[in-house]
């Protein structure tokens, strides 16, 4: 019964490999987020959806690319892997509902690792 | 330019006793400040959020102050407990941005038994 799950949960591959990542949540929120935790641990935001339109985009390289079919789903394609590109990388999901902030909920990440 | 910062990696303490995390924070235009929980090999988790309007936010164990004056929040859990261990992520956001929530590096907490 997970809210926000994002799969694989572990993928190793090779340098200049194409991969994606996929996300899906079944909380009904309009706002989906992918999220960069690097090795110095910061959690960074690469992208952010509303109701499927693109609605942050951070300074991240063309080769990461985010698509939205629906509202439940954001997964992330990545091309030419680099090895800078090994993090954790997770998926989140908010609802905007004025007096209860309760920020984003999170899936479980993927560990990446390029080599 | 890391906008929250959470300069302790690391705080050790014993159960029972009171776990004060500390965070920073450099842009005045921030309105809304979260606390999230980790454990490893999980997506974080909320704990408790505070708005810029209060000072104070308390539930049960977890109490959230923020000092404005000084771009300072705070977490203390108290009595803490084994099960408190975890990664700490302080967070902050404007609320004209988009839900866009800027997180600090986290502080890992051991509660020893």
């Amino acid at each position: 019964d997970t809210a926000v799950s994002q799969t694989p949960k572990y993928l190793v591959t090779q340098m200049g490999n194409d991969k994606s990542i996929k996300c899906e949540q079944n909380l009904g929120h309009d706002t989906m987020y992918w999220y960069k935790q690097d090795s110095k641990k910061f959690l960074k935001i690469m992208f952010s959806y509303n109701n499927k339109e693109l609605i942050i985009n951070e300074t991240v390289p063309n080769r990461f690319s985010p698509k939205s079919p629906d509202k439940a789903h954001l997964n992330l394609h990545i091309n030419s892997l680099e090895l800078g590109d090994s993090a954790v990388y997770f998926c989140a999901s908010s609802q905007e509902i004025v007096g209860q902030e309760r920020g984003y909920t999170f899936g479980s990440g993927t560990r990446l690792t390029v080599v | 330019d890391q906008q929250v910062k959470q300069n302790s990696p690391s705080l050790s303490v014993q159960e029972g006793r009171i776990s004060i995390l500390n965070c920073d924070y450099t842009n005045s235009m921030f309105d809304y400040f979260l606390w999230y929980k980790k454990y490893p090999a999980e997506g974080p988790t909320f704990l408790i959020s505070i708005s810029s309007i209060k000072d104070k936010n308390e539930d049960g164990r977890f109490t959230v102050f923020l000092n404005k004056s000084a771009k300072h929040l705070s977490l203390h859990i108290v009595p803490s407990q084994p099960g408190d261990s975890a990664v700490y992520f302080c967070a902050a956001r404007r609320s004209s941005n988009t839900g866009k929530l800027i997180f600090g590096q986290g502080t890992t907490l051991q509660v020893k038994p």
